[in-house]
């Protein structure tokens, strides 16, 4: 299994440019996660996903939007991105029957 | 609104200690709680849970102790390795979301 895969590793964007994050599992999980993290903080919850075809706002919503059209897919969009949202991406996924969640290796997002 | 926060910012420890890494935490809500471990360049590893019924539960090398009545939870790593070397992260957990504190970064000095 590969678990929790991110897509890409890096990415430098213009002011007001678009992107899609993707983000997918290969364990079967119902929930999935979006989180930011920037220096010398935890992670903050951006959006998450109790199942297929199903979003909720976290903490720090502002400015992103998500979708999860397949069960193993949670995809995260920036329409217009802003040099605030420079930070560090991780996705992560949980089963219904035990508390862990589990992480990718991270989206590292520059803007410029 | 609820938070949670660590004690202290970093901890140095010799290799062959034990270290002990401590957490504050405000939701008394919270159903359960998670240690995680991050290293550079990585995304955050589990190491450890408690739910909040218990007082104390160990793992391979580490024990983690929740104190509910002052709200106060801390992970006890046993003989310490450079391998161990990283953030910890605790974080609080209620329904099936994730508060997580600012982080302790842990290093082992050979």
């Amino acid at each position: 299994n590969a678990g929790v895969t991110q897509t890409p590793k890096f990415r430098v964007l213009k002011t007001g440019q678009s992107m899609t994050l993707l983000c997918a599992q290969d364990m079967n999980h119902e929930y999935m996660y979006w989180y930011r993290q920037d220096p010398g903080m935890g992670l903050r919850l951006i959006h998450y996903s109790v199942g297929e075809g199903t979003t909720a706002k976290g903490e720090v919503p502002d400015g992103y939007n998500v979708s999860r059209l397949k069960k193993q897919n949670f995809l995260l969009g920036l329409e217009s991105a802003a040099p605030s949202q420079t930070s560090v991406y991780f996705c992560a996924s949980r089963g219904v029957s035990y508390n862990e969640q589990f992480f990718g290796p991270g989206t590292r997002l520059t803007v410029l | 609104g609820e938070s949670v926060g660590l004690h202290l910012p970093t901890l140095s420890v010799q290799e062959g200690d034990n270290s002990i890494i401590n957490c504050a935490y405000s939701n008394s809500a919270s159903d359960y709680f998670i240690w995680y471990k991050q290293e550079s360049g990585k995304g955050p590893q589990f190491i450890i849970d408690i739910r909040s019924n218990m007082d104390k539960r160990q793992g391979q090398r580490v024990t983690v102790l929740l104190n509910k009545t002052v709200k106060h939870l801390s992970l006890q790593i046993a003989a310490t390795q450079p391998g161990d070397s990283a953030v910890y992260f605790c974080a609080e957990g209620s329904n099936y979301k994730l508060t997580f504190g600012k982080g302790t970064l842990l290093t082992v000095n050979p």
